[in-house]
């Protein structure tokens, strides 16, 4: 079935980076974004960016900028974010979720399981 | 930047309609979408592009967008509904999310 498998949970220090993975299955790859989505520990839903699998091109929310990017592999199926200079408070869980790039409104129909991390001196 | 409000926390009783909100400037020009977040488990879109439900969403959830509000309607509410539900609308080539409602059915 149409699936997004994350990697595995990580542990960074302060001032480290952080490389998530996102896995692709049973759809065309090129099709869709691939959004970034985290939630810090009893918050809510925070939108990182995007990566169009198309292009490559890419965009991400304000509060990132410089600090995260996003890649992809067509061969592979797979999407890549990477954040850097973690703080504290980028302990997170962090999705991906894929969006219909032909039309937006058709909203993130499809989530990976989420990836932690945790961010500790 | 642009924000989208939601009220922290909505209760219904079994069976009843819950109405939860979701304001923004203009949003009735943009598409709305909503999520429901379990505990433990990712995100499930219930509502796309104001209205639409996914294949597998029950008749129930319902969604409307007018003017500066989008609202999420689940009629004959379950206690399997109660969750935290998140709006959703692009803003440009951004997309942001509300705050998130802990509906509560009790």
């Amino acid at each position: 079935q149409v699936q997004l498998v994350q990697s595995g949970a990580e542990v960074k220090k302060p001032g480290a980076s952080v490389k998530v993975s996102c896995k692709a299955s049973e759809y065309t790859f090129t099709d869709y974004y691939i959004h970034w989505v985290r939630q810090a520990p009893g918050q809510g839903l925070e939108w990182m960016g995007w990566i169009n699998t198309n292009s490559g091109v890419t965009n991400s929310a304000l509060k990132f900028y410089g600090r995260v990017t996003m890649t992809r592999d067509t061969s592979d199926s797979t999407a890549y974010m990477e954040l850097g200079s973690l703080r504290s408070d980028d302990t997170a869980l962090y999705y991906c979720a894929r969006g219909l790039i032909a039309i937006s409104a058709y909203g993130l129909d499809v989530w990976g399981q989420g990836t932690t991390v945790t961010v500790s001196s | 930047s642009y924000e989208l409000t939601q009220p922290p926390s909505v209760s219904v009783s079994p069976g009843q309609t819950a109405s939860i909100s979701c304001f923004g400037d203009k949003l009735g020009d943009k598409a709305a979408c909503w999520y429901q977040q379990k505990p433990g488990q990712s995100p499930l879109l219930v509502i796309y592009y104001d209205t639409q439900r996914p294949s597998g969403i029950p008749e129930r959830f319902s969604g409307s967008n007018s003017g500066n509000t989008a609202t999420l309607t689940i009629s004959g509410t379950q206690a399997m509904d109660e969750a935290d539900y998140y709006c959703q609308a692009w803003v440009g080539s951004t997309v942001v999310f509300g705050g998130g409602t802990k509906l509560t059915v009790l």
